[in-house]
C-alpha cells in the first residue's frame, strides 16, 4: 500500500544552519505530497505542498521538490531559526477520499 | 485559511465511561472528515474516514464498536470513545478538506488530549 518514510530524528542544529529532512514515498498513481508542521502542544499546519512531478512547494523559507524518479520530497531550508523547532511530517494523499498518509515525523531542535 | 474546531481540547475520564469529541468545520462544508490518533512522539495514525450521511470507513485494526463516528451534518463529525480504558489515552486529531477540492489543503483541528484514569 501507499506509505511515507522519513528520516529519523531528532535533528539538532544551530541557528542559521542548513536543514534537510529526507522523505521518500511509495504510492500508486499520482499522489499529491505535503509537509506539515506541528509546534509543541498544537495541531498540524500545512507548510507546503506539491501536486505533480517536478513541482516545487515553498513557504517561510522552506522548499521541497516533487521528484517522481526518486519518489522523494525532501524538505530544505537554507538558514533555520530557533522558532523552526517543531515536528515535521511528510504526507501524501491516497485513495478515493484522498486521505492523508503521514510519515513518522521528524523532530527538529534549533539552538541559538 | 479555513478553520476546523475541535472540542474539547482536553478531557480526563474514568475507566469504563464514554467520551465524545466534536470536530466542526467553521466556515466551509466538509462531506468527508478524517480522524487520527497520535501517540506521544509518534506519527498520526488514520483511524477512520467520516462520511456525512453514511457509515464511517475504518482503517484496518481500528475497532468500530469502540470508536463510534457520527457525521451529523456537513460541518460536524463526532468521535465517541466507548468504555474507555487507560490504553485509549492519546491525542486525537480531526481534519477536513473543503468539498469538491480534492487536492487542496486539509485543515486540522487543534486536537483533543484524552486521559483515561
Amino acid at each position: 500500500g501507499n506509505s511515507v518514510t522519513q528520516m529519523e530524528g531528532p535533528v539538532t542544529l544551530s541557528e542559521e544552519a542548513f536543514l534537510t529532512i529526507n522523505c521518500t514515498y511509495t504510492a500508486t498513481g499520482y499522489p499529491s505530497l505535503f509537509w506539515y508542521v506541528q509546534y509543541p502542544g498544537e495541531g498540524l499546519q500545512l507548510l507546503l505542498k506539491a501536486t505533480k512531478a517536478d513541482d516545487k512547494g515553498s513557504n517561510k523559507g522552506f522548499e521541497a521538490t516533487y521528484r517522481k524518479e526518486t519518489t522523494s520530497f525532501h524538505l530544505e531550508k537554507g538558514s533555520v531559526q530557533v522558532s523552526d523547532s517543531a515536528v515535521y511530517f511528510c504526507a501524501l494523499t491516497s485513495g478515493g477520499y484522498n486521505k492523508l498518509i503521514f510519515g513518522a515525523g521528524t523532530r527538529l531542535a534549533v539552538h541559538p | 485559511g479555513a478553520v476546523v474546531s475541535q472540542h474539547p481540547s482536553w478531557v480526563i475520564c474514568k475507566s469504563g465511561t464514554s467520551v465524545k469529541i466534536e470536530c466542526r468545520s467553521l466556515d466551509f462544508q466538509a462531506t468527508t472528515m478524517f480522524w487520527y490518533r497520535q501517540f506521544p512522539k509518534q506519527s498520526l495514525m488514520l483511524m477512520a474516514t467520516s462520511n456525512e450521511g453514511s457509515k464511517a470507513t475504518y482503517e484496518q485494526g481500528v475497532e468500530k464498536d469502540k470508536f463510534l463516528i457520527n457525521h451529523a451534518s456537513l460541518t460536524l463529525s463526532t468521535l465517541t470513545v466507548t468504555s474507555a480504558h487507560p490504553e485509549d489515552s492519546s491525542f486525537y486529531i480531526c481534519s477536513a478538506r473543503e468539498d469538491g477540492l480534492m487536492n487542496t489543503e486539509a485543515f486540522f483541528g487543534q486536537g483533543t488530549r484524552l486521559t483515561v484514569v
